[in-house]
């Protein structure tokens, strides 16, 4: 079983539909991120969460929101979806490093297609 | 700004060719790069590298960071088709989301 689970893994939907993705983890981590790829332009950074009710802002974060009620769950919401939200999203986990030396673990990514 | 610049954005190769693939990168208070393999969802875990001139070493991939230059390499030697891949290169971030900052990737292809 995945560590970091993300549902659905695929998601057609219409513009202006409201749109959930989900994550939950089993490895105990505090730090939980949401990620946004798109070709050519690498892994660009959501919203992320230091702890349960923590939410932090990213590189990429108008259109989206996010909630953190527990701490193995990190949801992604989309509330009016629009086309050039068309993207693969994925939410990774980490422990707290000092120096920010440590890996992130990845769920499998779920691919959203906004028509 | 933290920037990391991969290269070549993509290479074609034929089974046991060697390749390098390149990250050069600059960040204010450098402290790891890390390399990431993504095949088909996932990005998995590979290499984190701290200290310059020490190669890290798993099976046929190989990487060494030179932080004079800003630049790492990721060697794989020997390729088969299941080296085909994104290859993703970060650092993290120097903003307070702890988080790690992604270059491009570098996509490979192993033909038979």
């Amino acid at each position: 079983d995945a560590d970091v689970t993300q549902t659905p893994r695929n998601r057609i939907t219409k513009t202006g539909k409201r749109i959930m993705l989900e994550c939950s983890q089993t490895k105990g981590h505090d730090r939980m991120y949401w990620y946004r790829q798109d070709p050519g332009l690498g892994l660009q950074l959501i919203y992320y969460s230091f702890d349960v009710k923590d939410i932090n802002k990213g590189e990429i974060s108008d259109g989206y929101s996010v909630s953190r009620q527990a701490q193995a769950k990190f949801s992604l919401s989309l509330e009016s979806a629009i086309p050039n939200q068309t993207a693969l999203y994925f939410c990774a986990t980490r422990q707290p490093h000092r120096h920010n030396t440590g890996e992130l673990f990845f769920g499998e990514g779920s691919r959203l297609t906004v028509l | 700004e933290d920037k990391v610049v991969q290269s070549p954005l993509s290479l074609v190769v034929h089974e046991g060719d060697t390749v390098t693939l390149n990250c050069s990168y600059e960040v204010t208070n450098f402290r790891s790069l890390l390399w990431y393999k993504q095949e088909k969802k996932a990005p998995t875990f590979l290499f984190m590298l701290t200290s310059s001139g020490i190669e890290k070493k798993s099976g046929r991939l190989s990487s060494i960071l030179d932080k004079k230059e800003l630049f790492s390499i990721l060697n794989i030697t020997a390729t088969q088709t299941g080296d085909s891949a994104v290859y993703l290169c970060a650092v993290p971030s120097q903003t307070g989301a702890n988080n790690l900052f992604f270059g491009t990737g570098t996509r490979l292809t192993v033909i038979p």
